[in-house]
């Protein structure tokens, strides 16, 4: 078990363009969060996954954000057209049960930052 | 809206010492859990400790435990005999056991420990 892996760890990219991020879970997890975390505040829920299906998306979530999860294993992240306010840092964590019930383990993020 | 308050940005204790860190939630809910999360620098978040809101007994993780106050909407987090590893930042979160699958965090406490 070598923990929730995220990649990569740092990002800084020019605004307008185009970025991915990758989250590896823990084997056997079947429950997959995106976070995001900004300076001075706790993470806050983007969208989560149960095997590969996206069962819920936070508002903060918009149109230029997408996330896929194939064949229930690990999740991509994607930011289209960034803009500065994308800036922060995007944590993964994954979970075998309901993030409640069971532990909920994380990465250490990708620290995206806009130019 | 649940929201999670930490009303202490910064925190510091000696060595050895004991530190109270404080949060208060909003809910109407009346099933829930309730966690604290440590996040050192540059590493991931990991579980510190968990309180069901339906046990009336105060959850303990070896030096660290917990004060619950459910009618007062409290949950704060005692560390005894602090270590040089427990600096951190600590965040306060909550989840509903019958609803969607968001931890909701607090802004978080960052806590020193003096030599």
């Amino acid at each position: 078990d070598t923990g929730v892996s995220q990649d990569p760890r740092h990002k800084i990219t020019k605004r307008g363009q185009n970025v991915t991020f990758r989250c590896d879970p823990i084997s056997e997890h079947n429950r997959l969060y995106w976070y995001r975390q900004t300076l001075g505040q706790g993470p806050e829920f983007l969208t989560y996954f149960q095997n590969e299906a996206q069962l819920e998306k936070s508002r903060l979530l918009s149109d230029r954000f997408s996330a896929e999860r194939p064949k229930g294993s690990f999740s991509t992240l994607e930011i289209q057209r960034t803009e500065q306010g994308d800036s922060a840092m995007y944590l993964c964590a994954s979970s075998r049960g309901r993030a409640g019930n069971t532990e909920a383990f994380f990465g250490q993020g990708t620290r995206l930052t806009v130019v | 809206a649940q929201t999670v308050t930490q009303s202490q940005p910064e925190m510091s204790v000696q060595e050895a010492e004991t530190v109270t860190l404080s949060c208060t939630y909003d809910t109407s809910e009346s099933d829930y859990y309730l966690f604290w999360y440590k996040q050192p620098p540059s590493r991931q978040m990991i579980l510190v400790i968990r309180q069901e809101a339906y046990k009336q007994q105060n959850a303990t993780e070896n030096r660290f435990s917990v004060n619950f106050q459910k009618a007062a909407k409290s949950f704060s987090l005692k560390i005894s005999d602090s270590q040089l590893g427990d600096a951190a930042m600590y965040f306060c979160a909550y989840w509903v056991i019958f609803g969607n699958e968001k931890l909701t965090f607090g802004t978080g406490t960052r806590l020193t420990i003096i030599p």
